[in-house]
């Protein structure tokens, strides 16, 4: 049982623009906790792609972004490439679990 | 470099007891929080518990408190995860990464270990 809700899969042709939402609630993203973005390719580790929202690590290329408002934050990937193909989710602290919770994950599927 | 290199693959039977290993590398392991996360088998990730082993301070998701224990023996810079009797439904891999606090994000992963429990 996520404490964050994800779409379970977006699409798009290489080269568009695509968003995952991840919508949590006044215990966590609306708390002002930061929410951070990890990227998945098939049978692979989870990778930090967002931290504190918006930062990427080094090495992430800046096609990928982050944003926060309210209770809500989003990925967005533009430029989108077959390479990004992989599942995403999203992280942030919550005050009901006293730790960490993550998003039920986002299917990118490149058409 | 950062490495956090997990123990290999594991198959028990229901009701046996199990250990896992992280062992951290290449920065201060009594520094940073380990924190672990399950991944059943074609399902999300679940953050389960976090450990600082500076101290040995360690917290639990509620969903797995009492389910398993998370250790760390700092001498040899390396974190546990245990079960005392596995169940069936612990299928899954699990992960260890580095936490750099119980609110931020984990920012070096281990492999994976995967753990598969069947009669």
């Amino acid at each position: 049982q996520s404490v964050l809700t994800q779409p379970p899969s977006v699409s798009g042709a290489p080269g568009q623009r695509v968003t995952i939402s991840c919508t949590g609630s006044s215990s966590n993203i609306g708390a002002g906790y930061d929410v951070h973005w990890y990227q998945q390719l098939p049978g692979t580790a989870p990778k930090l792609l967002i931290y504190g929202n918006s930062n990427r690590p080094s090495g992430v290329p800046d096609r990928f972004s982050g944003s926060k408002s309210g209770t809500s934050a989003s990925l967005a990937i533009t430029g989108l490439q077959a390479e990004d193909e992989a599942d995403y989710y999203c992280q942030s602290y919550d005050s009901s679990l006293s730790g960490s919770g993550f998003g039920t994950g986002t299917k990118v599927t490149v058409l | 470099e950062v490495q956090l290199v997990q123990s290999g693959a594991e198959v028990k039977k229901p009701g046996e007891s199990l250990k896992i290993s992280c062992k951290g590398s290449g920065y201060s392991f009594t520094s940073y929080w380990i924190g672990w996360v399950r991944q059943m088998p074609g399902k999300g990730l679940e953050w389960m518990g976090i450990i600082y082993p500076g101290d040995s301070d360690t917290r639990y998701s509620p969903s797995f408190q009492g389910q398993v224990t998370i250790s760390a023996d700092k001498s040899i810079s390396t974190a546990y995860l245990q079960w005392s009797s596995l169940k069936a439904s612990d299928t899954a891999m699990y992960y260890c990464a580095r936490q750099g606090g119980i609110q931020l994000w984990l920012s070096y992963w281990g492999q994976g270990t995967l753990v598969t429990v069947s009669s």
